[in-house]
C-alpha cells in the first residue's frame, strides 16, 4: 500500500522556521519527482514546489511566493521528502501536502498525496 | 503565471443530474509535444485532492465514467452525466504546461 505521510506542521511566530517531512512508502520513492502543494485554511490549492530524482539531476524549482525562503531536498536512503521553510509570514498558514503530482505517474495510474500537515505562523 | 479561471463557482445539483463546471486558462495548454496540460481534481471534505481527470479528457484509473473531460486550447469542461451523493466536493483544474503549476479557484459541488 502506497503511503505519504507528512510531518513537522505546528504553530511558529512569523520569521520562525519549520521543517517538514513526508515519509513514503509503497512505491519507488527514488524514482518520483516529488511536489508540495499547500493548501490555506478555506482556499484553493497552490503548488510550492518540487525536486526531480537524481537521475534527473535532483534540481528543485520553487513558486515565486516561496523561492529564497523554503528549500525542498530529498533523502531516497530514507525515502523521505523535506521542506525547509524560513522566515515564515502569515500567508504561509496552510496544510502543506506532500505528493508525486510532478512525478507524470498519472500516465501509469498512479497519483499519490499525503493526507497534509497544518502550519499555522501566527505572533 | 498561466491563470486558470473557473465558472460556476458553486453549484448545487440534484442527484441524477447533470452538471458542468468550465475551466478557462490565459494561456494554451497545448504543448509542442502535441499534449494538453490539463487536469482537474476532485477535493472530498477533509481529504486531499485526487485526480479525476488527465490531459483534458483521459480518465484517471478508478474514476466512473459519468465523469468526463473535453476542451482545446483555453477553454475546457468537466461534466458529470449524472451526480450522486459521493460527487460533492470542491473541483478543481490544474495546467502543467509550465511552472509553476496553476489551480483554477474551485468549484464546490453540493447536492441539493
Amino acid at each position: 500500500e502506497v503511503q505519504l505521510v507528512e510531518s513537522g506542521g505546528g504553530f511558529v511566530k512569523p520569521g520562525g522556521s519549520l521543517r517538514l517531512s513526508c515519509a513514503a512508502s509503497g512505491f519507488t520513492f527514488s524514482n518520483a519527482w516529488m511536489s508540495w502543494v499547500r493548501q490555506a485554511p478555506g482556499k484553493g490549492l497552490e503548488w510550492v514546489g518540487r525536486i526531480k530524482t537524481r537521475t534527473d539531476g535532483g534540481t528543485p524549482d520553487y513558486a515565486a511566493p516561496v523561492k529564497g525562503r523554503f528549500t525542498i531536498s530529498r533523502d531516497d536512503s530514507k525515502n523521505t521528502l523535506y521542506l525547509q521553510m524560513n522566515s515564515l509570514i502569515a500567508e504561509d498558514t496552510a496544510v502543506y501536502y506532500c505528493t508525486t503530482v510532478d512525478s507524470g505517474w498519472y500516465l501509469l495510474g498512479s497519483d499519490y498525496w499525503g493526507q497534509g500537515t497544518l502550519v499555522t505562523v501566527s505572533s | 503565471d498561466i491563470v486558470m479561471t473557473q465558472t460556476p463557482l458553486s453549484l448545487s445539483v440534484t442527484p441524477g443530474q447533470p452538471a458542468s463546471i468550465s475551466c478557462k486558462s490565459s494561456q494554451s495548454l497545448l504543448h509542442s509535444d502535441g499534449k494538453t496540460y490539463l487536469y482537474w481534481y476532485l477535493q472530498r471534505p477533509g481529504q486531499p485532492p485526487q485526480l479525476l481527470i488527465y490531459e483534458v479528457s483521459n480518465r484517471f484509473s478508478g474514476v466512473p465514467d459519468r465523469f468526463s473531460g473535453s476542451g482545446s486550447g483555453t477553454d475546457f469542461t468537466l461534466k458529470i452525466s449524472r451526480v450522486e451523493a459521493e460527487d460533492v466536493g470542491v473541483y478543481y483544474c490544474m495546467q502543467s504546461i509550465q511552472l509553476p503549476k496553476t489551480f483554477g479557484q474551485g468549484t464546490k459541488v453540493e447536492i441539493k
